[in-house]
């Protein structure tokens, strides 16, 4: 039992690069969550899904998108990549709004 | 809009002693819940306790316990007999009532544990 999954776990993109960041969760749960944390600072809610086909944007969206097509894989896009978006980025999952999410170990960004 | 504040940026405690984090919060909704999560140095995020806000009781895991007190919206963690595993960043975090279990975060306590 993995758990929730992100790769990669370092990555280094030049200003205008495109990426996606992988996040698969094998608990079969419907909630799946992205997040980033900046240095010294709490998370922040990127986009969100509350199951296959249904996203939704969080606290921080901007310059970022999100696709569910089925209830594991949950990936992150970065359209164009900028210096400001240099953080770690969390994965989440959980059954519902009273459970625990579950994360992964995260993918450290850097934009140069 | 939700908001967290843990207003204890650092804290030295000393091992076998107990320690209380701090967290207050700002909602209008009646129904939320309340998480404690635990941050290492090495990065993960691992989960330690969760109150709701209907919980008639407080909420405890092991060396864990949360003085919830809705009516001064504050949710301080209590960690008992601290450890030298316990020296981590931890914050506090909380949900709406809309589906998604969306969390907004505390900016979090660093927690040293001294020999």
């Amino acid at each position: 039992n993995a758990g929730v999954t992100q790769t990669p776990k370092f990555q280094v993109l030049k200003t205008g690069q495109s990426m996606t960041l992988q996040c698969a969760q094998d608990m079969n749960h419907e909630y799946m969550s992205w997040y980033r944390q900046d240095p010294g600072m709490g998370l922040r809610l990127i986009h969100y899904s509350v199951g296959a086909g249904i996203t939704d944007q969080g606290e921080v969206p901007n310059g970022y998108n999100v696709s569910r097509s089925t209830t594991e894989d949950f990936p992150l896009r970065l359209l164009s990549a900028a210096p400001s978006q240099t953080s770690v980025y969390f994965c989440a999952s959980s059954y519902g709004n009273d459970q625990p999410q579950h994360f992964g170990d995260g993918t450290r960004l850097s934009i140069l | 809009a939700q908001k967290i504040t843990q207003t204890q940026p650092g804290m030295f405690v000393q091992e076998k002693e107990a320690v209380t984090l701090d967290c207050t919060y700002d909602t209008s909704d009646p129904s939320y819940g309340l998480f404690w999560y635990k941050q290492p140095s090495s990065g993960e995020m691992i989960f330690l306790i969760y109150q709701g806000s209907y919980d008639q009781q407080n909420a405890t895991e092991g060396r864990y316990s949360l003085n919830f007190q809705k009516a001064r919206k504050s949710a301080n963690l209590v960690i008992s007999a601290s450890q030298l595993g316990d020296s981590a960043m931890y914050f506090c975090a909380m949900r709406g009532p809309t589906a998604g279990n969306k969390l907004t975060f505390g900016g979090g306590t660093r927690v040293l544990v001294k020999p």
